[in-house]
């Protein structure tokens, strides 16, 4: 069975300081997976995605993550938190059937930033 | 102007009414999904679509239904709301094509249902 796992309902730092989302996955296949924000009262945008090239992926606004088979982990990443980052943060898998219907959205983290 | 439009964005209805969520979009794309939100369960798929003539029920389709009238557009039933529907409703779209499962997806701003 497929599922996806974030770690935090919840993570708070501050401004300028490293920010740590974290994802453990299960699959039975080669998942695709992806980091997706939805900033309040918007629409879910596309931070990074992976799909069997380089393992460290690298998305916009400085996030990154690294696919980690052995730990089945797929954390976020950002060496310098910014105010804007405020959002909430959904992890994402796909495991690579052609049907869409094995998509699985994490249950999100709010990430808070503090002046 | 956007590539996913979502109307209405705000919509309150009573019970047993039928109601209609639609969805269009500018980006060309074949495949198109709706999804609904509810707070501290991510996103889960309702119904979506890899072309004109292809509709595929998803995770919690049960009291919904979805007809595809071209291929920019997708649009949401809900045949007699009940309160338990109340969520936030997006749609979404992808390319499709290359590795199963790899495409990224396009959403739209979302719909607020309220049934009371």
């Amino acid at each position: 069975a497929q599922s996806v796992t974030q770690l935090d309902s919840h993570v708070s730092v501050s401004e300028g300081t490293p920010v740590l989302l974290r994802c453990n996955y299960s699959s039975s296949y080669s998942p695709s997976l992806f980091w997706y924000v939805q900033h309040p009262n918007k629409g879910l945008q596309l931070l990074l995605k992976y799909t069997s090239a380089a393992t460290l992926v690298k998305g916009i606004n400085g996030f990154e993550a690294e696919f980690k088979k052995s730990e089945t982990s797929f954390h976020l990443t950002k060496p310098s938190a910014h105010m804007s980052d405020a959002a909430e943060y959904f992890c994402v898998v796909n495991p690579g059937y052609s049907s869409a219907s094995k998509i699985i959205f994490g249950s999100g983290t709010r990430l808070s930033i503090r002046p | 102007d956007a590539d996913v439009t979502q109307t209405p964005r705000n919509r309150i209805t009573k019970t047993g009414k039928r109601i209609m969520l639609e969805c269009s979009q500018t980006k060309g794309h074949d495949r198109m999904y709706w999804y609904r939100q509810d707070p501290g369960l991510g996103l889960r798929l309702i119904y979506y679509s890899f072309d004109v003539k292809d509709i595929n029920k998803g995770e919690i389709s049960d009291g919904y239904s979805v007809s595809r009238q071209a291929q920019a557009k997708f649009s949401l039933s809900l045949e007699s709301a009940i309160p338990n529907q109340t969520a936030l409703y997006f749609c979404a779209t992808s390319e499709g094509g290359g590795r199963a499962g790899a495409d990224t997806q396009y959403f739209g701003p979302g719909t607020r249902l309220t049934v009371l």
